[in-house]
């Protein structure tokens, strides 16, 4: 059975620090990978998407960025945080056809202070 | 690009019926999908919607239309288990994205 594993589970970092949290999937091959980043009591915002080793869209201009070094590996970065980069980042996979069924991850809290 | 509106809150007792309407713009349409997420967890998968009409899993039931760029979600014999954040969804574009509503509250009182 496929699953997805991200890290940390929560993590509190300084204005101007860098981050980087990580993203794997067992037990499929190549899946489509996603972040999205919830504020506080809102919808989730698409960041980042993958449909291969290597190939990464951006959804929004910000201060992240993300790569996919593997297959099913997923790494969400930045070099210097901004308090505004608060929130909970969940990393999904899905397959490739339209089905509209997301496999999300058990979540990152990020806390910038 | 895509939007989507759903009602921030709703409130239902237990045993009732529940409906959470989502209406959506877009660009480029394959389907409505409809996610649950409880407070501090990950969003689950509930059902999709790819064409006109009425899907049923268990207690939840799921409506599409396209013509009206309307969906919405039925939970039945609602319990206290069901208290979460429902997320409609709209995919469409490139590499199967969704884009997701910003949530309709769902408190279920005794």
């Amino acid at each position: 059975s496929q699953t997805i594993h991200q890290w940390p589970a929560t993590l509190v970092q300084p204005v101007g620090s860098p981050l980087s949290l990580e993203c794997t999937v067992e037990g499929t091959s190549n899946p489509n990978l996603y972040w999205y980043r919830q504020a506080a009591g809102r919808g989730l915002q698409l960041l980042f998407y993958s449909v291969g080793i290597g190939q990464i869209s951006s959804e929004v201009p910000q201060n992240l960025s993300a790569s996919r070094p593997q297959d099913r590996q997923f790494i969400l970065s930045s070099k210097k945080l901004l308090l505004s980069d608060s929130g909970f980042y969940l990393c999904a996979w899905g397959g490739l056809t339209h089905n509209g069924e997301l496999f999300f991850g058990e979540g990152s809290r990020l806390t910038v202070l | 690009g895509q939007s989507l509106e759903q009602p921030s809150e709703v409130t239902a007792v237990e045993g009732a019926i529940v409906q959470i309407n989502c209406t959506y713009q877009t660009s480029g349409f394959y389907g409505l999908s409809w996610y649950q997420q409880h407070d501090g967890g990950a969003p689950t998968f509930l059902s999709y919607n790819a064409l006109d009409g009425l899907e049923e899993t268990g207690r939840f039931s799921s409506f599409l239309s396209r013509s009206d760029s309307y969906g919405y979600l039925l939970l039945q014999e609602l319990q206290m288990k069901d208290s979460a954040s429902y997320f409609c969804a709209v995919g469409g574009g490139g590499g199967n994205k969704l884009t997701f509503g910003t949530g309709t509250q769902l408190k279920v009182e005794l």
